[in-house]
């Protein structure tokens, strides 16, 4: 079946920095691949996604690009806020089947 | 956008009682909806999958007989933990999948804490 493999967390910024955290997948087939994040105490949003190679995903100042070669789907912000701070987690998907969630990224943003 | 909601947001409850967990989309049809639970500082784990009118399935090592998930209508999907004790306690997630124009999407609750004393 489908797995994620992302970075080990906690990632521990300062305001501004650049954030990086990198997502690599194994699937079968084609899956789209997704960004959630989880804010404390709360359930997941949909942070991005993308569905064919080469797309690039983005919102709120986050974006990934969908690296079917090196099977990766690294998010990355160029400056960080202190709201930023949550769990992020990466997910590849076949056709709606559910949604197979990897560990997850602590991301910790100090002013 | 797509809107799912989970009744109650969260719950504490005394050893042996079971607890009743809904989950329904406001503002589309879902055949489908999924159940995750989350412990503290850990990843969703997939319980099982809800189809409407259907049995569930269930993945390895959840017990059906004590998540009973009963998916009534295209719009509600409910999550019974039967005989509830401390171990059970966690975050429980539901997400619904809708498909429009052959798109398959997810959409997640926002999660029911459940604590078991």
């Amino acid at each position: 079946g489908d797995s994620v493999t992302q970075m080990e967390g906690p990632v521990t910024l300062s305001e501004e920095a650049f954030l990086t955290i990198n997502c690599t997948y194994t699937a079968t087939g084609y899956p789209s691949l997704f960004w959630y994040v989880q804010y404390p105490g709360e359930g997941l949003q949909l942070l991005l996604k993308a569905t064919k190679a080469d797309d690039k995903g983005s919102n709120k100042g986050f974006e990934a690009t969908y690296r079917k070669e090196t099977t990766s789907f690294h998010l990355e912000k160029g400056s960080v806020q202190v709201s930023d701070s949550a769990v992020y987690f990466c997910a590849p998907n076949q056709a709606g089947t559910a949604l197979i969630f990897g560990k997850g990224t602590t991301l910790s943003v100090s002013s | 956008g797509a809107v799912v909601s989970q009744h109650p947001s969260w719950v504490i409850c005394k050893s042996g009682t079971s607890v009743k967990i809904e989950c329904r989309s406001l503002d589309f049809q879902a055949t489908t909806m999924f159940w995750y639970r989350q412990f503290p500082k850990q990843s969703l784990m997939l319980m099982a999958t809800s189809n409407e009118g259907s049995k569930a399935t269930y993945e390895q090592g959840v017990e059906k007989d004590k998540f009973l998930i009963n998916h009534a209508s295209l719009t509600l999907s409910t999550l019974t933990v039967t005989s509830a004790h401390p171990e059970d306690s966690s975050f429980y997630i539901c997400s619904a999948r809708r498909e429009e124009r052959g798109v398959r999407e997810q959409f997640f609750g926002p999660g029911t804490r459940l604590t078991v004393l």
